[in-house]
């Protein structure tokens, strides 16, 4: 059971270089989340799911887009890379709310640069 | 919308000094708390929860929360704190939707 992981775990771009960061969770999760995490700003959220083929904006959505074709990956594309995207991304799941639990479990982060 | 403050931005301790990590929130309905520590180069992991019931919480490696309703506080302790202890530390609320906000972050030192 390796929870939720993240590929890659390093990443520098070139400002207007696009990417896509893969999240994978293996807990049958319904709901995923993509966060940025910035120092002295602690974590925001950017894109999240709450179910296969359902994406919704979150605090920070611009520059960002997202998809959840699979239940178990939600992907983070970043078309135009900006060096303001420079951060630590952070993926999480969570069970649904009909569970009633909405403790999320993040995975290990992406470190990207944009130079 | 609501938001989360954490006032302490960094705490330096001596190993076997207690804690508090302050923590307010502002959400007049119904909310899920949590708190979360990152140690260095590592995800995050959860430390406690409260839900509902008992306003006093505890949660793994000694650490306990109260929630105080009328303050819109959680605030983190720990009675002696360990050098193992050094770390990240994140409030965050959940107004029982997907939005769970985060505060920005304490970090602690703790001397050997």
């Amino acid at each position: 059971n390796a929870g939720v992981t993240q590929t890659p775990k390093f990443r520098v771009l070139k400002t207007g270089q696009s990417m896509t960061l893969l999240c994978a969770q293996d807990m049958n999760h319904e709901y995923m989340y993509w966060y940025r995490q910035d120092p002295g700003m602690g974590l925001r959220l950017i894109h999240y799911s709450v179910g296969e083929g359902t994406t919704a904006k979150g605090e920070v959505p611009d520059g960002y887009n997202v998809s959840r074709l699979k239940k178990q990956n939600f992907l983070l594309g970043l078309e135009s890379a900006a060096p303001s995207q420079t951060s630590v991304y952070f993926c999480a799941s969570s069970y649904s709310r009909r569970v009633g639990s909405y403790e999320q479990y993040f995975g290990p982060g992406t470190r990207l640069t944009v130079t | 919308a609501q938001s989360v403050s954490q006032h302490n931005h960094h705490v330096i301790l001596s190993e076997a000094a207690s804690l508090e990590l302050g923590c307010n929130y502002s959400y007049g309905g119904t909310v899920n708390l949590f708190w979360y520590v990152q140690y260095p180069g590592q995800h995050l992991q959860l430390l406690l929860k409260y839900f509902s019931g008992d306003p006093l919480v505890k949660g793994i490696k000694g650490f306990e929360a109260e929630f105080i309703k009328s303050k819109f506080s959680f605030n983190l302790r720990k009675p002696s704190v360990q050098w193992s202890d050094t770390a990240e530390y994140f409030c965050a609320v959940n107004a029982r939707n997907n939005d769970m906000r985060f505060g920005a972050g304490t970090r602690l030192t703790v001397k050997p």
